[in-house]
C-alpha cells in the first residue's frame, strides 16, 4: 500500500513568518511530487511540483525534496491570512504505476492576524 | 490557460437513482482522472478515464457503480449508479496537460447529497 503522509494540522502561524509544511511518503520509486492548495469548498489548486533533489523557488513558496530520505516539504515565506487554506501533499505511483497520484490527507494552515 | 468545467456543479438525488456528471476541457488532454472527496478527507482516485477504451478503474471500485465515458480528448464523463446515501461526496475530474510530467490540474468539482 502506497503511502503518503502528512500532519494534519492545524498549523497556526503568525502573518509574515515561515510556515513549514511536512510530507513524508513510502514508494521509494516515486519521481514526481506535487503540492496542492485546498480552500474550503473548492477544488484543489496545483501550486508546486518538484522532480529532482534539493530546492524549487517560486515566488514565495519553495518546495524541498529529499528522495533519499522520502521527504518533501513546502516552504511559505511572508505568510499571508490568504494563505489559509489546505496544503495538499501528491506523489506519483513510482516505477509501473502509471499516472496516477497519491494523497496525503493535507495540512489545515491558519496564518493568523 | 485551460478550463475545466464539471456538469452539475451540485445536485441532491435520492437513494436508487442515478447520477451522470461531465467534464470538458477546453483544450485537448492527454490523461483524464475522476476522484471523490468524502468530506473532511482527502482525495481517492476512482478510475483512468481512457479514450476510446474501458477505463482503468482503482480497487474498490467497479464499472457497474460508476461506469465512465470518454469519447475524446476533451470530454468524460461519470455515473454515479443506484446511489446510496455513503455515495454522497465531492466527485472531482482532474487532467494531464502534458504527458510525462504527471501535473494533474482539477475541475470545480460536484457535490453530490444522496437522501
Amino acid at each position: 500500500q502506497k503511502e503518503v503522509e502528512q500532519n494534519s494540522g492545524p498549523l497556526s502561524v503568525p502573518e509574515g513568518a515561515i510556515a513549514s509544511l511536512n510530507c513524508t511518503y513510502s514508494d521509494r520509486g516515486s519521481q514526481s511530487f506535487f503540492w496542492y492548495r485546498q480552500y474550503s469548498g473548492k477544488s484543489p489548486e496545483l501550486i508546486m511540483s518538484i522532480y529532482s533533489n534539493g530546492d524549487k523557488e517560486d515566488g514565495r513558496f519553495t518546495a524541498q525534496l529529499n528522495k533519499a530520505s522520502q521527504y518533501v516539504s513546502l516552504l511559505i515565506r511572508d505568510s499571508q491570512p490568504s494563505d489559509s487554506a489546505t496544503y495538499l501533499c501528491a506523489v506519483d505511483s513510482g516505477w509501473g504505476g502509471g499516472n496516477k497520484l497519491t494523497f496525503g490527507t493535507g495540512t489545515q494552515l491558519k496564518v493568523e492576524l | 490557460s485551460a478550463v475545466i468545467s464539471q456538469k452539475p456543479s451540485r445536485d441532491i438525488c435520492q437513494r436508487g437513482t442515478s447520477l451522470t456528471i461531465q467534464c470538458q476541457v477546453d483544450s485537448q488532454v492527454t490523461m483524464m482522472f475522476w476522484y471523490r472527496q468524502q468530506p473532511g478527507q482527502s482525495l481517492t482516485l476512482i478510475a483512468t478515464a481512457n479514450q476510446g477504451s474501458e477505463a482503468t478503474y482503482e480497487s474498490g471500485f467497479v464499472i457497474d457503480k460508476f461506469p465512465i465515458s470518454r469519447p475524446n480528448l476533451t470530454f468524460s464523463t461519470l455515473t454515479v449508479s443506484n446511489m446510496s446515501p455513503e455515495d454522497s461526496s465531492i466527485y472531482l475530474c482532474s487532467v494531464e496537460f502534458l504527458a510525462g510530467e504527471n501535473e494533474q490540474y482539477f475541475g470545480p468539482g460536484t457535490r453530490l447529497t444522496v437522501t
